[in-house]
């Protein structure tokens, strides 16, 4: 199992539309979770940090799942603006290798008007 | 509130040729790093520092040089640049090991 997967899409939505992404994780110690988008050959930007049972932030709203080892990220009325490449983040237990994060490969979200 | 800067932002280099590549953080943050991506792909890990005066090997080190003398800068060099390095060039930094990575706008370095 790959220590952090996503679906790479793309996901083609309408406008309005309410889309959801999940990201799966092999090391159930790990710390730190987080959503970033990527817009096409710019860098990730912070969408969202997920600390412990989830947050919502206006449109957003981000989840975490420890039991089944998994984080999803939900937008609701999507907007042209949020086409982008969403990443998945982990941030490694403490101890060797805590200092590197894990991105996934991102999973690809076009809005169609 | 400059964050993280990159420099230079574009730079053709012929294969042979040395360069090295600045990241510059104003937020006081420990660790730095240094990542590649290439078209389609997702980022990896070149090198990464834990603090000043330290640096430690990612993913894909090979044909890359780091070093970290002052906390807010991490330089990247290339000895002898070869057209595999083409690519995109992020830096990122972040305060601690809980905390998410702020990234610089990226240098674009192509070797031909």
């Amino acid at each position: 199992r790959k220590e952090v997967e996503q679906d790479p899409g793309p996901f083609n939505v309408p406008e309005g539309a309410t889309v959801a992404f999940n990201c799966t994780y092999s090391n159930s110690a790990s710390q730190s979770f987080f959503w970033y988008r990527q817009d096409c050959r710019k860098e990730p930007k912070l969408l969202m940090s997920v600390y412990s049972s989830g947050n919502e932030d206006g449109r957003f709203t981000a989840q975490l799942n420890r039991a089944s080892q998994y984080i999803s990220l939900l937008i609701r009325d999507s907007k042209l603006s949020d086409s982008a490449t969403y990443l998945c983040v982990v941030t490694p237990p403490p101890g060797a290798g805590s200092y590197q994060l894990t991105f996934g490969k991102g999973t690809k979200l076009s809005v169609i008007p | 509130n400059a964050g993280v800067t990159q420099t230079p932002k574009f730079r053709v280099l012929k294969t042979g040729q040395s360069m090295t590549l600045l990241c510059a953080q104003d937020m006081n943050h420990e660790y730095m790093y240094w990542y590649r991506q290439d078209p389609g792909m997702g980022l990896r890990l070149i090198h990464y520092s834990v603090g000043e005066g330290t640096t430690a090997k990612g993913e894909v080190p090979d044909g890359y040089n780091v070093s970290r003398l002052k906390k807010q800068n991490f330089l990247l060099g290339l000895e002898s640049a070869a057209p595999s390095q083409t690519s995109v060039y992020f830096c990122a930094s972040r305060d601690r090991v809980e905390q998410p990575q702020h990234f610089g706008d990226g240098t674009r370095l192509s070797i031909l």
